[in-house]
């Protein structure tokens, strides 16, 4: 049971290019996230996904798009990178049941880095 | 809106002695609240949470956490600190559509 995994661990990018986040989830969880990690900024929610099928905007979207490929895998993708976007990235995800707010797990994360 | 305030960016204590995370949120309905420990380089681990009930809840590695609703707090507390302690802790609120707000942090330094 490897909860939930992402790849890849670290990346440095150019400006302008682009790329793609991996995540996946053994639990059978229906919910999935993604957050950036910035120093004295906490945890933004850029993209979640309440369920299979569909997507959402979090705080901080702009420049980014995801996929729910499936129940287990939920990408996040950088079309056109840009420094502002060098940050920690870390997928999350959990099993959202009607009214309550289980506590969500959260992959070991990717250090990405846009020069 | 939802937010939560972690008043208490950096902390430094010695190893054995005790310690209390501030926590406070700002929401409209019955809060859901969580803490989370990040030790270097690594994700982030739940401590404990708290739906409803006793106000008071224990977690892993000897933390707790005591609700106040009174004044929208949710502290993190231990009775001795120990040097593995040292990491960065994360107070977060679960809101509508399962999102979870999170504080900024707060980084524990633990002095031998």
């Amino acid at each position: 049971n490897a909860g939930v995994t992402q790849t890849p661990k670290f990346q440095v990018l150019k400006t302008g290019q682009s790329m793609t986040l991996q995540c996946a989830q053994d639990m059978n969880h229906n919910s999935m996230y993604w957050y950036r990690q910035d120093p004295g900024m906490g945890l933004r929610l850029i993209y979640y996904s309440a369920s299979e099928g569909t997507t959402d905007k979090g705080e901080v979207p702009n420049g980014y798009n995801v996929s729910r490929l499936n129940k287990r895998e939920f990408s996040l993708r950088l079309e056109s990178a840009a420094p502002s976007q060098t940050s920690v990235y870390f997928c999350a995800s959990s099993l959202r049941l009607a009214g309550t707010y289980n506590e969500q797990f959260f992959g070991p994360g990717t250090r990405l880095t846009v020069l | 809106a939802q937010s939560v305030t972690q008043p208490d960016i950096h902390i430094t204590v010695s190893e054995g002695a005790s310690l209390e995370l501030r926590c406070n949120y700002s929401y409209g309905a019955t809060p859901y609240l969580f803490w989370y420990v990040q030790s270097p380089g690594q994700g982030l681990q739940l401590l404990l949470k708290y739906f409803s009930g006793d106000t008071l809840v224990q977690g892993i590695k000897g933390f707790e956490a005591e609700f106040k609703r009174s004044q929208s707090s949710f502290n993190l507390r231990k009775p001795s600190v120990h040097w593995s302690d040292a990491a960065e802790y994360f107070c977060a609120v679960g809101a509508q559509g399962n999102q979870f707000y999170f504080g900024t942090g707060t980084s524990l330094t633990v002095i031998p």
